[in-house]
């Protein structure tokens, strides 16, 4: 079980799109459309932001979008905001009722 | 409103045991797969554990395979988690999370977590 490999960092500036991408193996990633992306601002506990690889909850804005090939899976955000800076973590089932994290990535918007 | 508050959390010497819960509020929680997530202070997010709506299927991290043990009570409305044999890589903020509608595989729902500290 070794963590999904996302990018340390990312930025953008407002109204940019910046993607972050979290690859991942034949075991996981890429055996599953069972990717989930969440936000996490500093001291808060993370909010589903994206499933299933390309879903959105209600209520999440649809200037974030999701999308997976091969083993690998993105998520963008478009139209950058300042309220989008925060850290991003991708998530997938591994299979035998397990689920692996991404290492996180860090959006800052300049 | 849809809400989960863990409990149980504290300083314990490495060796020690300790038992986490975490109570469901507003939704039909034997409808549910439920997880533990951990972060260690300043780290990532670590999945820890996860267990099926009937406790038919139960996931564990390598990290703490044999040595945690999940487990739920429908009737309360309550997950646990028991921790034995801790050790100082195992401090961090315990989350519970709730799976999705029809999807094991997804956290919908957060709680504000509860700190685990190991260190003598």
């Amino acid at each position: 079980q070794s963590a999904l490999t996302q990018p340390a960092s990312v930025s953008g500036s407002p109204g940019q799109s910046i993607t972050i991408s979290c690859t991942g193996t034949s075991s996981d990633v890429g055996s599953y459309n069972l990717v989930s992306w969440y936000q996490q601002h500093p001291g808060k506990a993370p909010k589903l932001m994206i499933y299933e690889g390309d879903k959105r909850p209600s209520g999440v804005s649809n200037r974030f979008s999701g999308s997976k090939s091969g083993n690998t899976a993105s998520l963008t955000i478009s139209g950058l905001q300042s309220e989008d800076e925060a850290d991003y973590y991708c998530c997938s089932y591994a299979g035998s009722s397990t689920l692996i994290f991404g290492g996180g990535t860090k959006l800052t918007v300049l | 409103e849809v809400q989960l508050v863990e409990s149980g959390g504290d300083l314990v010497q490495p060796g020690r045991s300790l038992r986490l819960s975490c109570a469901a509020y507003g939704f039909r929680f034997d409808d549910y797969g439920m997880h533990w997530a951990r972060q260690a202070p300043g780290k990532g997010l670590e999945w820890v554990s996860g267990i099926s709506w009937n406790s038919a299927a139960i996931g564990y991290a390598d990290s703490v395979k044999g040595r945690f043990t999940v487990s739920r009570d429908n009737a309360k409305k309550s997950l646990y988690l028991q921790m034995n044999s801790l050790r100082p890589e195992d401090t961090a903020l315990y989350y519970c999370a709730k799976g999705g509608d029809g999807s094991y595989a997804r956290f919908d729902i957060w709680g504000q977590g509860t700190m685990v500290t190991v260190s003598s």
